[in-house]
């Protein structure tokens, strides 16, 4: 079973436009990522948020978490059409990750 | 740096055989972990290794086994195959102790048949 949910599973957006995709998770964690699928490829790394750390950024990206909610947000700000993949939140705990079923972005040109 | 890599990159099986994957770390990196990634499933934790030594085991029959070798390279096995095995297999490696940013590979899809 997975840790984490993303809402919502779909998201369909204009180029310029931001994205937001939001991760629910269950247990404790150490830290929380976020990663990028293109088309059933390998998985990029994102961003890693610590659990101590409230928000973070890189680039056109803005993470938070909510410990106390077991939330976390993803903005991608001004998408490009190379944006368009899935993304997923994973969250760091026991030696594992345990991923969520991922937010599809489609960025329309 | 060489990323991670991971042979074959697409395999055919049929029920009851056999497969091993392998997954060769960015060098330097000790910790080799495995997902299968299916549309139904999403993204699921089969094993973790560091140091050759097997730190947690996701939820999967006994039919899914790994190993890691001095050198870091891992490699997965998945005996008496289901169809239900059908799936990306995707190996991840990082630097340290803890999972940390996971770098991962492009993948091994495997279609049982």
């Amino acid at each position: 079973s997975q840790q984490g949910e993303e809402d919502p599973q779909a998201l369909s957006i204009q180029e310029g436009e931001n994205a937001t995709m939001n991760c629910s998770y269950k247990t404790s964690i150490n830290n929380l990522q976020w990663y990028r699928q293109n088309s059933g490829r390998g998985l990029v790394h994102l961003i890693l948020i610590r659990s101590n750390e409230r928000e973070k950024h890189s680039g056109r990206l803005r993470v938070t978490l909510d410990t106390s909610k077991k939330s976390s947000s993803l903005l991608i700000t001004a998408s490009r059409a190379a944006d368009t993949a899935s993304y997923f939140c994973a969250t760091d705990y026991d030696y594992k990750l345990s991923f969520g079923a991922g937010t599809t972005v489609t960025v329309r040109a | 740096k060489a990323g991670v890599t991971q042979t074959p990159r697409y395999l055919i099986k049929t029920r009851g055989q056999q497969v091993t994957l392998s997954c060769s770390p960015i060098s330097g990196h000790r910790s080799v972990s495995w997902y299968q990634q299916t549309p139904g499933q999403g993204l699921q934790f089969l094993f973790e290794y560091f140091s050759e030594t097997q730190r947690n085991k996701g939820n999967f029959p006994g039919r899914f086994s790994g190993r890691q070798f001095s050198n870091s390279r891992s490699e997965m096995n998945v005996s008496t195959l289901e169809l239900g095995d059908s799936a990306l297999y995707l190996c991840a490696s990082s630097y340290g102790q803890g999972v940390g940013e996971q770098f991962f590979g492009p993948g091994t899809r495997l279609t049982v048949l």
